[in-house]
């Protein structure tokens, strides 16, 4: 089945990194990916981790994947006051045409 | 790349009406478009799949009648609430299958507010 979980808030200092977690259920997952929802607006695509691969590192961002355990975690290096949002990790089975969204972690970054 | 825009962002109307929101892919071509309803502080919900010059496909739970989309291009998606009440009032977003990397792209989202 598919069931994409995530904790529901964290808070962290400027400046701190944050490390956002996501556990799935469908070890069948070919692609999965972090986007960020900012206040009243659409998900912007973060970034994405194909399902044989470990680690990925954008920038400021890390996912890892641990598939034997399913979980998927995303790291923001520095972490700024405008990376407040909330973050949804999101697996697809088959290759994008369906994704099945965690239930969204709120980030709050304080000064 | 890979920008989709909604409009409108924002509409409010009288119990009874119908609402259209229109979906365009900016810069790319999409044959598959996806339809999805938010509601405050919780995870999108996927309403429907819909793919260029045939008919959505609508998840469990959602009124084909009521919520009836249309995908006559490959840059657009239309979705129509059609008599629309208090509780169809919510943030629906669409979103564009994109092919590199194979995902998709999301637009801003329109808040709909039935009076």
């Amino acid at each position: 089945g598919e069931d994409v979980e995530q904790s529901l808030f964290l808070s962290v200092r400027e400046g701190d990194s944050s490390v956002i977690n996501c556990t799935y259920t469908d070890s069948s997952s070919t692609y999965l990916y972090w986007y960020k929802q900012e206040p009243g607006a659409g998900l912007q695509l973060l970034t994405y981790i194909f399902s044989n691969m470990d680690m990925k590192q954008d920038q400021r961002l890390t996912v890892l994947l641990n598939k034997k355990d399913k979980h998927l975690s995303l790291r923001i290096a520095d972490t700024q006051t405008g990376d407040s949002a909330i973050y949804f990790c999101a697996e697809s089975i088959g290759g994008g045409n369906k994704l099945t969204f965690g239930t969204g972690t709120q980030l709050k970054v304080e000064l | 790349g890979a920008v989709v825009s909604q409009h409108p962002s924002r509409v409010i109307c009288k119990s009874g009406t119908s609402v259209k929101i229109e979906c365009r892919s900016l810069d790319f071509q999409a044959t598959t478009m996806f339809w999805y309803r938010q509601f405050p502080k919780q995870s999108l919900m996927l309403m429907a799949t819909s793919n260029e010059g045939s008919k959505a496909t609508y998840e469990q739970g959602v009124e084909k009648d009521k919520f009836l989309i249309n995908h006559a291009s490959l840059t657009l998606s239309t979705l129509t609430v059609t008599s629309a009440h208090p509780e169809d009032s919510s943030f629906y977003i669409c979103s564009a299958r994109g092919t590199t990397p194979d995902t998709q792209y999301f637009g801003p989202g329109t808040r709909l507010t039935v009076l």
